[in-house]
């Protein structure tokens, strides 16, 4: 199975602050990852996908790069709804689909 | 509107069986394949099992096989899992999801339920 390591688990940052969240793939994934935004309480919500693609509704300060074994999700502009846990997915082998261990965004 | 409202959720007993079931509604549910995904307490996502349009491809996390089986019905727009054998490792919530697939590779997931909690304790 494919492992997906995120970095960090957990960080502090300011509202209005530039993010970035990475996300390395064991092997080669090509652009097949996904990211996911959970806040506390609810069910994950569809950030991005193949990797860059901007899920219909999603704001546009939220980005997504990378392809192979490296990406990364960047906040241009943190805003209050954003603090929550983000998870990134291979889509790449199948099965099983994998998911990277999280990494939560808290208020500084 | 898509909806995912999954049920059958509780408190049961090491070894013992449990049913969930996931009710779609607001798109055409046999154009999808669909997933189940858990989380733990405090934990992360793990995927759990997934079943084409079909039901002619049929996957499962290691961590279930053998023990859990997936289902649905296209007639009642449902998504079933069948889960046997129950350990405390089982014990999480477990969430319906709609999917995405990626031709010739996987899936991601673009609708979720709100997820319904298996305990498994004795």
């Amino acid at each position: 199975a494919i492992r997906m390591t995120q970095s960090p688990s957990s960080f502090s940052a300011s509202t209005g602050d530039r993010v970035t969240i990475t996300c390395r793939a064991s092997q080669g994934i090509s652009s097949y990852l996904a990211w996911y935004q959970q806040k506390p309480g609810k069910a994950p919500k569809l950030l991005i996908y193949a990797a860059s693609t901007l899920q219909s509704g999603v704001p546009s300060r939220f980005s997504g790069s990378g392809s192979g074994t490296d990406f990364t999700l960047t906040i241009s502009c943190l805003q209050s709804e954003d603090f929550a846990t983000y998870y990134c997915q291979q889509y790449y082998s199948y099965p099983p689909l994998t998911f990277g261990g999280g990494t939560k965004v808290e208020i500084k | 509107e898509v909806q995912l409202v999954e049920s059958g959720g509780g408190l049961v007993q090491p070894g013992r069986s449990l049913r969930l079931s996931c009710a779609a509604s607001g798109f055409t549910f046999d154009d999808y394949a669909m997933h189940w995904v858990r989380q733990a307490p405090g934990k992360g996502l793990e995927w759990v099992s997934g079943i084409s349009w079909n039901s002619g491809s049929i996957g499962y996390a290691d961590s279930v096989k053998g023990r859990f089986t997936i289902s649905r019905d296209n007639a009642k727009n449902s998504l079933y899992l069948q889960m046997n054998s129950l350990r405390a490792e089982d014990t999480a919530l477990y969430y319906c999801a709609r999917v995405i697939a990626a031709a010739g590779y996987g899936y991601y997931f673009d609708y979720w339920g709100q997820g319904t909690l298996v305990t498994v304790s004795s």
